[in-house]
């Protein structure tokens, strides 16, 4: 089972509205990332997780609050967010960090549209 | 230089021919590579993995890594409509870049009927 489980698929927010992105595996991973892409791009690191711990922040603007609740779950909080913040998040998991033979497995990813 | 370099196409091949996908990178990646296909609107897709020199197949899917020439491409076989993606390359950082898995800009696919 190479399944992350990402929700919701879909979200609408105001430049106002607090919210929430989730991501789920259970695939005993303990590297978890945050990916932002924009049309036509390839995806854009934001966050790592090395177990349960934030080691990498790529310069993420503080209205994007990662949050590492178990080995198994991931957040994405978002207040404020701009118009050109919309994009598809992804969220990915591996096995560890470094990892030179290591898979990253994909979620399908949050379609985030900020009006 | 960038660390994954990737020829962003789009290319365009007739159905059943040989779709060639290519990426170069630097020093400052690891040498083991991985292929994501990513069909418009969806999230990137693992396809193969490679890391070692030589030649990986599946099916109809083959990965070549040249690490002398720091070369890796992918090569689809009798290729089909369904293969229309964008097709991207990745491989993790080194050094200051480890712990990130780094892609290429990705080459769009497009394979007529």
């Amino acid at each position: 089972d190479t399944e992350v489980t990402q929700t919701p698929k879909h979200l609408v927010m105001g430049m106002t509205n607090k919210k929430s992105l989730k991501c789920e595996q259970h695939m005993g991973h303990r590297a978890m990332y945050w990916y932002k892409q924009k049309a036509k791009k390839p995806p854009e690191l934001m966050f790592v997780y090395s177990y349960e711990k934030l080691s990498i922040n790529e310069s993420v603007p503080s209205r994007f609050s990662p949050e590492c609740p178990n080995s198994s779950l991931l957040n994405l909080h978002l207040h404020a967010l701009q118009p050109e913040d919309s994009a598809l998040y992804l969220c990915a998991s591996s096995q560890a960090i470094p990892a030179a033979n290591t898979e990253a497995f994909f979620g399908q990813g949050t379609r985030l549209t900020v009006v | 230089q960038k660390e994954v370099e990737q020829n962003s196409g789009p290319l365009s091949v007739p159905e059943g021919a040989i779709a060639s996908l290519n990426c170069t990178y630097s020093d400052r990646v690891s040498q083991s590579f991985f292929w994501y296909r990513q069909y418009s609107g969806k999230s990137p897709e693992l396809i193969m993995s490679i890391y070692s020199n030589g030649d990986k197949e599946d099916g109809r899917f083959t990965a070549q890594l040249n690490k002398a020439s720091q070369y890796v491409s992918l090569l689809i076989r009798d290729s089909q409509p369904s293969d229309s993606a964008t097709y991207l390359c990745a491989g993790w950082g080194l050094y200051n870049q480890g712990g990130k898995l780094i892609f290429g800009q990705g080459t769009e696919l497009s394979v007529k009927p």
